[in-house]
Formats: structure tokens, sequence, C-alpha cells
């Protein structure tokens, strides 16, 4: 297994800032995920960001947009640029630990945001 | 792309044995299917993995036909505590990770 942690738990951001979501793992891990989690809605994989790779985004996100920081094996960053109300979200970041073909996810608590 | 549905909401009583499937026709040959749990503002929790056939751990037991096209979320004697989200997703190192809709369970005294 693996324990998540995410910083901030939560924000309110005025439109047009940014914000950098902080995800640290207590092990080393290959492979990291970026959701979003709309109110009421099920989760949405943003990007999947491997160490020593630049990002790999889903239909719908760019990188101008969510840019993706992994530094090492243990850390990464999401960053919501330009924000605007319907940024307002639950972002949430997991891992794959596992080295094998069946790869459980773990989550993070999730960073609650709000644009004004 | 394999795409996974659900129930969108099921009702149950305490004590009660709780039963949820997920369909997933197209599944891939090298798809998992893993079962999370999701409180309130908490992350998804893994609860259980198949490939086929039955896999039963401390909490739930998760049952794959042999067609795969579709498998069960057994959770025996539900309790006020199992209310939750559940999300039924497929994940292989080949494949896009989707998760469906979920099914919100709601348990009653």
């Amino acid at each position: 297994s693996a324990v998540i942690s995410q910083k901030p738990s939560r924000d309110i951001c005025q439109r047009g800032t940014s914000l950098t979501i902080q995800c640290q793992v207590d092990s080393q891990v290959t492979m990291m995920f970026w959701y979003r989690q709309q109110p009421g809605q099920s989760l949405t994989l943003i990007a999947t960001a491997n160490q020593g790779s630049e990002a790999t985004y889903e239909s719908g996100f760019v990188i101008d947009k969510f840019p993706i920081s992994r530094p090492n094996l243990t850390f990464s960053t999401l960053t919501v640029s330009n924000m605007s109300p319907e940024d307002s979200s639950i972002y949430l970041c997991s891992v794959t630990p596992g080295q094998g073909v069946e790869k459980t996810q773990y989550f993070g608590p999730g960073t609650r945001l709000l644009v004004l | 792309l394999a795409k996974t549905t659900q129930p969108i909401s099921m009702d149950s009583y305490e004590g009660q044995e709780v039963n949820i499937t997920c369909s997933h026709n197209n599944i891939a040959t090298n798809d998992y299917i893993t079962w999370y749990q999701q409180f309130p503002s908490q992350g998804p929790r893994f609860i259980i993995q198949g490939y086929k056939t039955k896999v039963t751990n401390e909490v739930a037991s998760l049952f794959i036909p042999a067609d795969r096209k579709s498998s069960t979320l057994s959770l025996p004697r539900v309790s006020l505590s199992d209310t939750a989200v559940y999300y039924c997703l497929l994940y292989s190192s080949a494949s896009k990770i989707i998760f469906g809709s979920g099914t919100r369970l709601s348990i009653r005294p």
C-alpha cells in the first residue's frame, strides 16, 4: 500500500490566479495520476505523471492549463492555471505502487478548490 | 475503450447482503477489475480487485463470470458505515483508466 498526502487540503482562489497542488507519497512509485472530481460526479483522469518524462494528458486537458511536475519518485505537483469558476472541483492524486500486471491505485485525500 | 456501467443508486438495510453489478462489455484481455469505495470529502479507497472467477477478502467478494463482461461486488451484512459511492474500474498498463459513474449506496437502519 501507499500513504499519500496532499497540500493544500482546500483553498479559495480568485479567478485568473493559479494554484499549485502538492502530492507526497511515503514510498517510491513509478506512476502517479492526477484526477478531477466535480461536485457529485465521478473521477476524471487529467494526466499520468511518470518520473523523468513529460506527463501524458487525457483528452480535454492541456499542459498550459494543468502543468505537472514530477521531480522524483515520491513527489508531484499539479498547477491549475488562470483559474475560472469552472475549475472549482476536487483534485486528487493517486499512485500505483505495484510492479505486477495488476495495478492497485491508492488515492490521496484530495484538494478541494473553490474559484470565485 | 472499455467502459463500465453501474446502477446509479441502491438502497438496502443494515445486516443485508448487497450486490452491485458492473457491466464492461468491451473489457480488454489485460484489464483487471477493481472496486473502490468513496466517502464524502475523501479520496476513493481500494476494496477489491480480480481478473476472473471469485475473489474474497475481509470486506467483500468479487464475482466475475467466465466472459468477464460484468462483475459483481458483494458486501456481506452491510452497516450504516457502508453508505458510500462505489466505483468499478478497469485498468491495465495498456488501457486508459476509466471510472464509471459510480453507485450511490444508502444503508438504512
